[in-house]
């Protein structure tokens, strides 16, 4: 069973810090990483994908992709309050399932003004 | 650009009625299209998905199932709805293609709620 791990949190920072969100994944032939953000009672909207090792910045956010070690994570930089949501890491599995997209279970992440 | 439009939106439906939820994507061709359920405080669950016309993969088995009439129309459907069926459905489309990296796209999601 191909799996994505995530701490189901709460995550409770203030404004102003940075957030760090982890996840692991189990596929070892995973190629695409995503992490969306999804506010509650909404659908998920994705914030950034990520296919190499290392990091990608996209404004306060950067995420980070260690292949060997099968994590995956996110950083949020000058958290804000509206940052506050569940954010959830999806990989998509390799070889023959290479459409096949499974999603973390979401960390919840709480900014507090 | 690409949308992609669910409906309903809510519904109550009975234990032992059926369900049809309809899915369209537009601004694409030959999509790649999901089903995913999320239960109550629980993460995302796969549970179709299809590459073509008349092409489906179940994730997992249950009373659910899926057609794709069109290329950019995927319907998911129950004869017999269960208590365990209640939670948030999302329709959802990728790119197709080698470089594409199936970045997954979900319209606004579906409440379903069976009494």
């Amino acid at each position: 069973q191909k799996e994505v791990e995530q701490n189901s949190g709460p995550l409770s920072v203030p404004e102003g810090a940075i957030a760090s969100l982890n996840c692991t994944y189990s596929d070892r032939g995973s190629q695409s990483f995503f992490w969306y953000r999804q506010y509650s009672g909404k659908s998920p909207e994705l914030i950034m994908f990520i296919y190499s090792n290392g990091d990608k910045e996209d404004g306060r956010f950067t995420a980070q992709l260690n292949k060997a070690s099968q994590y995956v994570s996110l950083l949020i930089r000058d958290s804000q309050p509206s940052d506050s949501a569940t954010y959830l890491c999806a990989v998509t599995l390799g070889g023959g399932g290479g459409f096949k997209t499974i999603f973390g279970a979401g960390t919840r992440l709480f900014v507090k003004a | 650009s690409q949308t992609i439009h669910q409906w309903p939106a809510t519904l109550v439906q009975p234990v032992g009625s059926p369900l049809s939820l309809e899915c369209t994507v537009e601004g694409t061709s030959n999509p790649n299209l999901y089903w995913y359920r999320q239960a109550a405080g629980r993460g995302l669950q796969l549970l179709f998905y299809s590459v073509g016309i008349g092409q489906i993969s179940s994730e997992v088995p249950q009373n659910l199932s899926a057609s794709r009439p069109q290329d950019r129309q995927f319907i998911l459907s129950s004869k017999k709805l269960l208590l365990s069926d209640s939670g948030f459905y999302l329709c959802a489309w990728s790119r197709t293609g080698v470089n594409s990296g199936n970045t997954i796209y979900f319209g606004e999601g579906s409440w379903l709620t069976v009494v």
